[in-house]
């Protein structure tokens, strides 16, 4: 069973665009949604993360908006730049317990065309 | 200033030929992880050690065993590698559990032939 289910598998955005990434869970205990940047050859790196007591956090031209009725977070990256041409993981995990596990969404690969 | 270090970066072995991957971090991070990923996919979590505690996935093949013989290291050991098993391997960190972020390391790509 599929924890995480994560779209579009693929996205093409011209620069200055808005990129939007959606992921969906299945267990409400999940409470810490973390989003992953990975370029090639490289580990993947965190870049947002948000707890479900706030439905947005902003950080520079990243957005999480979190929908938790909906089970539903999504990425958004504004003024989209070519180097932000990656693949990216949202990821879910338990905040508090006895475990750091995430269970990573499927990823999509952006490319951001100049 | 890399943080967490993997070598090596390319690892080529035979089918059936013991293989064994490290990775050391200077972040004094209490937990270690091993993943793999294979291509196109997303990381999948091996293991991971919180200071000497060992806690192996369920779905981990038997194939797979890590050691850690202090807080810097961490190796993962795969007894006899079949085709399937070729993937990139990434060892992350955290400082502990909750909202720590995972520090990944650049990941070792291994090959079976």
């Amino acid at each position: 069973q599929q924890q995480v289910k994560q779209s579009p598998q693929s996205l093409i955005v011209q620069k200055g665009g808005i990129s939007i990434i959606n992921c969906a869970y299945e267990n409400t205990a999940f409470d810490y949604f973390p989003w992953y940047q990975q370029f090639p050859g490289k580990g993947p790196a965190l870049l947002i993360a948000i707890r479900p007591d706030v439905s947005e956090k902003k950080e520079g031209r990243f957005t999480i908006s979190f929908n938790k009725s909906a089970k539903q977070f999504s990425l958004h990256i504004m003024d989209s730049q070519p180097g932000d041409s990656a693949t990216y993981f949202c990821a879910v995990a338990y905040y508090g317990g006895a475990t750091n596990k995430l269970i990573f969404g499927t990823g999509t690969l952006l490319a951001v065309q100049p | 200033d890399a943080m967490v270090i993997q070598n090596p970066r390319y690892q080529v072995t035979q089918f059936g030929k013991p293989v064994t991957l490290s990775c050391s971090q200077t972040l004094n991070h209490n937990v270690m992880y091993w993943y793999q990923q294979k291509s196109s996919q997303a990381p999948k979590l091996l293991f991971h050690y919180y200071d000497k505690d060992f806690n192996n996935e369920a779905d981990t093949p038997d194939n797979f065993q890590s050691r850690r013989p202090n807080t810097s290291f961490c190796f993962l050991d795969i007894r006899s590698p079949g085709l399937g098993d070729a993937a990139m391997y990434l060892c992350a960190t955290s400082k502990g559990w909750g909202d720590q972020p995972q520090h990944f390391g650049d990941g070792t790509r291994l090959s079976i032939l």
